[in-house]
């Protein structure tokens, strides 16, 4: 596709559960955040993949987040033990490089933790 | 730290008139970028307007433009002949030119078009 796609678009579960967000990024986009947007809030920063780099996690809120990027493209955003200050809309963005500045969001998942 | 503060949780405008929305921000850094986008209610972020902050020419997007005034940290977003497609949550974004590859975001301003 043209875009960045997310799934699924709507999760809910209970909680304790484990949760797995996808993001696929715009092919050829080697830059690839993951944000936490709570309802009315701006986006808080989770984690950030640039090529083969280590990933930066310094946003992830709890050892209960994680997330990893295979071949350089698709990433799943995992969350262990669901609770409910973890709903929120979950954003991927994608970037064609670090030189560059545009990012280009997914629609976003939300996921209501019951 | 950087954090960039915007002050209007709500805006509304009557549609064809203008609207300007506030955003500021507080940074050490002399070089830098500054962002507004926009998330309507679909949730998709879409840029709308970017700034360096080493042009003093203010960018400028067709209905768009901004007021970017360096020394006071400021960068609003005035937006002309406002339509109903532009009814949204619109979000000021900075970034750092060398060091800092992550966008720092502010609270969002939510824009209600009156038809």
């Amino acid at each position: 596709g043209a875009g960045v796609s997310q799934s699924p678009s709507n999760k809910v579960t209970e909680k304790g559960k484990d949760v797995e967000l996808r993001c696929d990024p715009i092919s050829g986009h080697t830059a690839l955040y993951w944000y936490r947007q709570s309802l009315g809030q701006g986006l808080e920063f989770l984690i950030y993949f640039q090529g083969n780099s280590a990933p930066d996690k310094s946003g992830l809120p709890s050892d209960r987040f994680s997330a990893e990027r295979t071949g350089g493209s698709v990433s799943t955003l995992t969350i262990q033990r669901t609770q409910q200050e973890d709903s929120a809309v979950y954003l991927c963005a994608s970037v064609r490089g670090s030189s560059y500045n545009e990012q280009f969001f997914g629609p976003g998942t939300r996921l209501t933790v019951l | 730290a950087q954090t960039v503060t915007q002050s209007q949780p709500e805006m509304s405008v009557q549609e064809a008139e203008t609207v300007t929305l506030s955003c500021t921000y507080d940074t050490s850094e002399s070089d830098y970028y500054l962002f507004w986008y926009k998330q309507p209610p679909s949730r998709q972020m879409i840029l709308v307007i970017r700034q360096e902050a080493y042009k003093q020419q203010n960018a400028t997007e067709n209905r768009f433009s901004v007021n970017f005034q360096k020394a006071a940290k400021s960068f609003s977003l005035k937006i002309s002949d406002s339509q109903l497609g532009d009814a949204a949550m619109y979000f000021c974004a900075y970034r750092g030119k060398d060091s800092n590859y992550q966008l720092i975001w502010g609270a969002g301003t939510k824009l209600i078009i009156k038809p």
